[in-house]
């Protein structure tokens, strides 16, 4: 089973600065098979970058995925006050077929 | 619009039984894998289960196996989560989620499974 793990678990920044989210799997995967997802509270995730790099319909561009092989990133190039909320990767494989990180917490500084 | 609606979540009691259901809408239902994912309070998101378009292809996380049974109705345009032998840490909030070339694009709004006696 691939691993993915996710650093920091908490990120403080302020809005205007920059995010960047790290997510670590425990063996090479293959990048189209790397998304990106964040959750407010109380609501349901919604999907942010798919195949490592490319954002989801509606998502602004100010959100890009990067990485390959075992190291992933997502970065926020300037944040807005409602980007604070939790982030998930998941990977899409085998066993099991899908996957999550732990999630980092984005929060206000 | 693509719309998922969950219902059926509620409080039962260690050893019970529940079955959630999944309203889909605005898009061809049969033709997409369908999955439920599950968070506890305060953690995480986890994969409980999927199933292909027909149905005829079923997976489950181990920690459900034996005891949930995913299944759909195309002609309904729902998915269904049968839950037996529940479990304390069963508790959750269960989303269902659409399958789209590996990723879930669009989420129901989750509703909450709540296992104690």
């Amino acid at each position: 089973e691939i691993v993915l793990t996710q650093s920091p678990g908490t990120l403080s920044l302020s809005p205007g600065e920059r995010a960047t989210l790290s997510c670590r799997a425990s063996q090479s995967v293959s990048s189209s098979h790397l998304a990106w997802y964040q959750q407010k509270p109380g609501q349901a995730p919604r999907l942010l970058i798919y195949g490592a790099s490319n954002r989801a319909t509606g998502i602004p561009d100010r959100f890009s995925g990067s990485g390959s092989g075992t190291d992933f990133t997502l970065t926020i190039s300037r944040l807005e006050p409602e980007d604070f909320a939790v982030y998930y990767c998941q990977h899409y494989g085998d066993s099991p077929p899908i996957n999550f990180g732990q999630g980092t917490r984005l929060e206000i500084k | 619009e693509v719309q998922l609606v969950e219902s059926g979540g509620g409080l039962v009691q260690p050893g019970g039984s529940l079955r959630l259901s999944c309203a889909a809408s605005g898009f061809t239902f049969s033709t997409y894998w369908m999955n439920w994912v599950r968070q506890a309070p305060g953690k995480g998101l986890v994969w409980v289960s999927r199933i292909n378009g027909d149905g005829s292809s079923t997976t489950y996380a181990d920690s459900v196996k034996g005891r949930f049974t995913i299944s759909r109705d195309n002609t309904k345009n729902s998915l269904y989560l049968q839950m037996n032998s529940l479990r304390v840490d069963d508790t959750a909030v269960y989303y269902c989620a659409r399958d789209f070339y590996n990723r879930l694009d669009s989420w129901g709004q989750g509703t909450l499974v709540a296992v104690s006696s």
